[in-house]
């Protein structure tokens, strides 16, 4: 079945490491998206890109990390400069909004809950 | 910068009754999402709405659309218990931005 598989669920971290979220999608969809969840909040963009090879900071970039060197992988890391990390990600994707073959949808995946211990 | 802002951000109704949740968005958008989200899941997408003037229902949940007053409705009609989640509406920034702007979301709880 097509759509995309975030791994791991739960992650814990210790103060001072960096750790990496994996996303992979299989849609074929160009553009990748990280968004952070805090408690009782919305969503808040991390990270996105558009084509492989190429990405841009959101709104919370800071502390944050990734890369792009394959389609259908989009990777996380959280640096230990980031200083209160413990939230819920999720990792999104779609064809580009200026895509002719847009089909509208963002699609999600099923989330990592990340812990600081 | 774009901002988008729901309300109620908590809702508690009786089965069988109609509600309507309110999202407001401050700049121009030529798309918005409505999602739901279950606790501790992930998002499901509910609703694309591209134009003024746009309407989508599916069972109990209808969507609007108003971009000149910048303005999305979801309205339930004749809540179930099953409807009980966090709904969310988003907006897609403008500029040069990619991805979509959040509001906080509204609780909603359906009780029998």
């Amino acid at each position: 079945d097509g759509g995309i598989t975030q791994s791991p669920k739960y992650l814990f971290r210790k103060e001072g490491q960096n750790v990496t979220l994996s996303c992979e999608q299989n849609l074929n969809h160009d553009a990748m998206y990280w968004y952070r969840q805090d408690p009782g909040q919305g969503l808040r963009l991390i990270y996105y890109s558009q084509i492989v090879n190429d990405f841009q900071k959101g709104d919370i970039a800071e502390g944050y990390s990734v890369s792009r060197e394959k389609k259908e992988s989009f990777p996380l890391t959280v640096t230990s400069a980031q200083k209160n990390p413990t939230a819920f990600y999720l990792c999104a994707s779609a064809q580009p909004r200026d895509s002719k073959t847009s089909g509208n949808t963002i699609y999600f995946g099923e989330g990592s809950w990340l812990t600081v211990v | 910068e774009l901002k988008v802002e729901q309300n109620p951000l908590f809702l508690s109704m009786q089965e069988g009754k109609n509600y309507t949740i309110y999202c407001n968005y401050s700049t121009t958008s030529d798309r918005l999402y409505w999602y739901r989200q279950d606790p501790g899941k992930s998002l499901e997408s509910l609703f694309v709405l591209l134009s003024n003037g746009a309407v989508k229902q599916e069972g109990r949940l209808m969507a609007s659309l108003d971009t000149k007053a910048r303005l999305s409705t979801l309205h339930i009609t004749a809540a179930v218990h099953d409807l009980s989640a966090t709904y969310f509406c988003a907006a897609y920034s403008g500029g040069g931005a990619d991805g979509l702007t959040f509001g906080k979301g509204t609780h909603l709880i359906i009780q029998p």
